[in-house]
């Protein structure tokens, strides 16, 4: 099994500030990472998919990097809307798809 | 523009069948290039992959559960839907459907349903 371990697991910030979140996979995947934002009550929403590309419609200050096992989901200025828990979901192979646990950002 | 929604009883007893559909609007589940997920999230906790469905294509389901479920595709009314049997409380969550996307052998999921809450007592 491929673990996935995200740090922290839970972030505070202020409005503004380059939020960094961290998830590292147990063996190597290489680009093969999404991530997701779950605002409480809700649905998780993805955010980035093959390591570094944004989907469709979210704001270009998400950004995604890395590859093999260390990868970083950045926001680049930090607004109140972004207070959510991000997941980090590995699709290196389709026999066990697993998620990081998650980190929470307070604003 | 792809809507799914989940639909099945809130409530399941011990040892009985868990069976949640979910309703596909706005995309077909023939779709080939398309997968068809359920995922669930325990109370306050992280997220676990049950299992994908495609249609002309095989099944996988997650090895915690595998013994125990099964994922139907009914192209008669573009639903999808889960069976899990045996339930414990553990089966407890909120269980989600979702469209997926391929990447290398695995998927990402690019559309959620809203989610329902399935309560093991």
């Amino acid at each position: 099994d491929i673990q996935m371990t995200q740090s922290p697991s839970t972030l505070s910030a202020s409005v503004g500030d380059r939020v960094t979140i961290t998830c590292r996979a147990s063996q190597s995947i290489s680009k093969w990472l999404a991530w997701y934002q779950q605002i409480p009550g809700k649905a998780p929403k993805l955010l980035i998919y093959q390591a570094s590309t944004l989907e469709s419609g979210v704001p270009p200050r998400f950004s995604g990097s890395g590859s093999g096992t260390e990868f970083t989901l950045t926001i680049s200025s930090l607004r109140p809307l972004d207070a959510a828990v991000y997941f980090c979901q590995q699709y290196n192979t389709n026999s066990l798809l697993t998620f990081g646990g998650g980190t929470k950002v307070e604003i | 523009q792809l809507q799914l929604q989940e639909s099945g009883p809130g409530l399941v007893e011990p040892s009985e069948t868990l069976s949640l559909t979910c309703t596909v609007s706005g995309g077909s589940v023939t779709t080939k290039s398309y997968f068809w997920v359920w995922i669930r999230q325990s109370p306050g906790k992280g997220l676990e992959w049950i299992g994908t469905a495609s249609y002309g294509k095989s099944n996988n389901y997650n090895p915690s559960v595998k013994d125990r479920v099964t994922i139907f595709i009914d192209t008669s009314k573009n639903q999808f839907s889960l069976s899990l049997r045996f339930v414990t409380v553990a089966d407890t969550a909120m269980y989600y459907c979702a469209r997926g996307n391929s990447g290398a052998s695995g998927v990402f999921f690019n559309s959620w349903g809203q989610g329902t809450l399935v309560t093991v007592s």
